[in-house]
């Protein structure tokens, strides 16, 4: 299996550009994470949804970021508008069965707000 | 607040030596798991340890739970320049969803 898939790797943009962060989990897994990681407050989840349903939105920092799960194998993060403090790189991960099971991550999006 | 904390925050060690890294935590867990981040990459699970273990093993990994005293080390014997990266503890807690906190993580260097 080629693993969690994120895309793109870097994205640069402008102050109140929308981004888009797309991940692809691995098949079959039942769990997809996203989380946020910066030097100031470390790696945070933002969300995580289980059978492409939503369970655990509390860590979306405000209304500006939102996620959706279409189907089992993509999944999407997008910050409308953005803003310079969002600069951090976004994860995504995957598990499979229980939810505290073994998290497989994705390579990372690093995000640069101008 | 943050259920794990790493100790220390940074370790530099030469190759060969062992490397210790402590996790405490503040409430009651399911399982308590290490991970390992490579500058610029993304984290790669090493070792899930359940509650009711206490020392479990894989390859160079020893990592302990000590549930009394809320708290995991990582052991990592006979270092490599390659281990050189972040580690990280993550804990589900009990009675909960059972998502993943994780911790600051600890930053090991081992020199050749």
């Amino acid at each position: 299996d080629a693993g969690v898939i994120q895309s793109p790797r870097h994205e640069v943009t402008e102050m109140g550009q929308e981004v888009t962060l797309r991940c692809k989990p691995i098949s079959g897994h039942d769990y997809l994470f996203w989380y946020r990681q910066t030097m100031m407050r470390g790696l945070e989840l933002l969300i995580y949804f289980n059978n492409n349903v939503p369970i655990d939105d509390s860590g979306m920092p405000e209304d500006r970021f939102s996620a959706k799960m279409p189907n089992a194998s993509f999944s999407t993060l997008k910050i409308q508008p953005s803003e310079p403090r969002d600069s951090a790189v976004y994860f995504c991960a995957s598990s499979k069965g229980q939810l505290a099971d073994t998290q497989y991550f994705g390579p990372g999006t690093r995000l640069t707000v101008l | 607040s943050q259920q794990g904390e790493e100790d220390p925050q940074a370790l530099s060690i030469q190759e060969g030596e062992n490397a210790t890294m402590n996790c405490s935590y503040k409430t009651s867990i399911n399982n308590l798991q290490w991970y390992r981040q490579n500058s610029g990459r993304g984290l790669v699970h090493l070792i899930l340890i359940r509650s009711n273990e206490r020392e479990k093993h894989s390859g160079r990994l020893r990592v302990t739970l000590d549930t009394s005293k809320k708290s995991s080390s990582l052991l990592i014997t006979a270092s490599r320049a390659a281990d050189t990266a972040s580690y990280f503890c993550a804990t589900s807690r009990s009675g909960n969803t059972g998502k993943l906190i994780f911790g600051q993580g600890t930053t090991l260097q081992v020199k050749p």
